[in-house]
């Protein structure tokens, strides 16, 4: 199957800083790719649609000056979380669709202190 | 709203034992449905998924589902789980035909396994 990897798998930050988390499709291409944000023992939340060449869709209640997110070209995906806070450590994931099925990348913990 | 719900947040088994998930949603139209199984450090990976047709649909790793449209389920079974199925367990629903990567993810069940 179709290859999507991300990096970083974890990452520690401190509070206002600033992390971007990278999402490739390595062995394909992708126009839209999707970010979703994980909870401890909770569901997979979508947090936008990432748009090649154009601006992503957000999530009802995602901020989206805080998450920000660029797809500036057919395999690169990028997430920024801005100004991080405590509240903002969760498990970021994201997918991109090949055909009828959408491949995932590994993840990335992220945890502000 | 559109939601997806699954009922056994904890499910422990012993080899051998057969396995039923539940998953039910909540949406009057056509879904495309899904089961992915996350093993622990590991990506997402998809059991199986269903479209259209035959509503009994088998997966990998002998997991089979049945999409009963009447009651809005898409539950997964296994008729003998094994030690190595011991992972989070995800249903997910796709509502948009045209942009078959937008999911809607049931809380997950994670499955123990006893050998």
């Amino acid at each position: 199957g179709a290859v999507v990897s991300q990096h970083p798998s974890w990452v520690i930050c401190k509070s206002g800083t600033s992390v971007k988390i990278e999402c490739r499709s390595l062995d394909f291409q992708a126009t839209t790719m999707f970010w979703y944000r994980q909870f401890p023992k909770q569901s997979l939340m979508l947090m936008a649609t990432s748009n090649e060449g154009s601006k992503a869709t957000y999530e009802q209640g995602v901020e989206k000056d805080k998450f920000l997110i660029n797809h500036a070209s057919l395999t690169l995906s990028t997430l920024t979380v801005t100004s991080a806070h405590p509240e903002d450590s969760s498990f970021y994931i994201c997918s991109a669709p090949q055909y009828v099925e959408a491949f995932f990348g590994q993840g990335t913990r992220l945890t502000v202190v | 709203a559109q939601s997806v719900s699954q009922h056994n947040h904890h499910v422990i088994l012993s080899e051998a034992a057969s396995l039923e998930l539940g998953c039910n949603y909540s949406y009057g139209g056509t879904v495309n449905l899904f089961w992915y199984v996350q093993y622990p450090g590991q990506h997402l990976q998809l059991l199986l998924k269903y479209f259209s047709g035959d509503p009994l649909v088998k997966g990998i790793k002998g997991f089979e589902a049945e999409f009963i449209k009447s009651k809005f389920s898409f539950n997964l079974r296994k008729p003998s789980v094994q030690w190595s199925d011991t992972a989070e367990y995800f249903c997910a629903v796709n509502l948009d035909s045209g942009n078959t990567g937008k999911l809607i993810f049931g809380q997950g069940t994670t499955l123990q396994v006893k050998p």
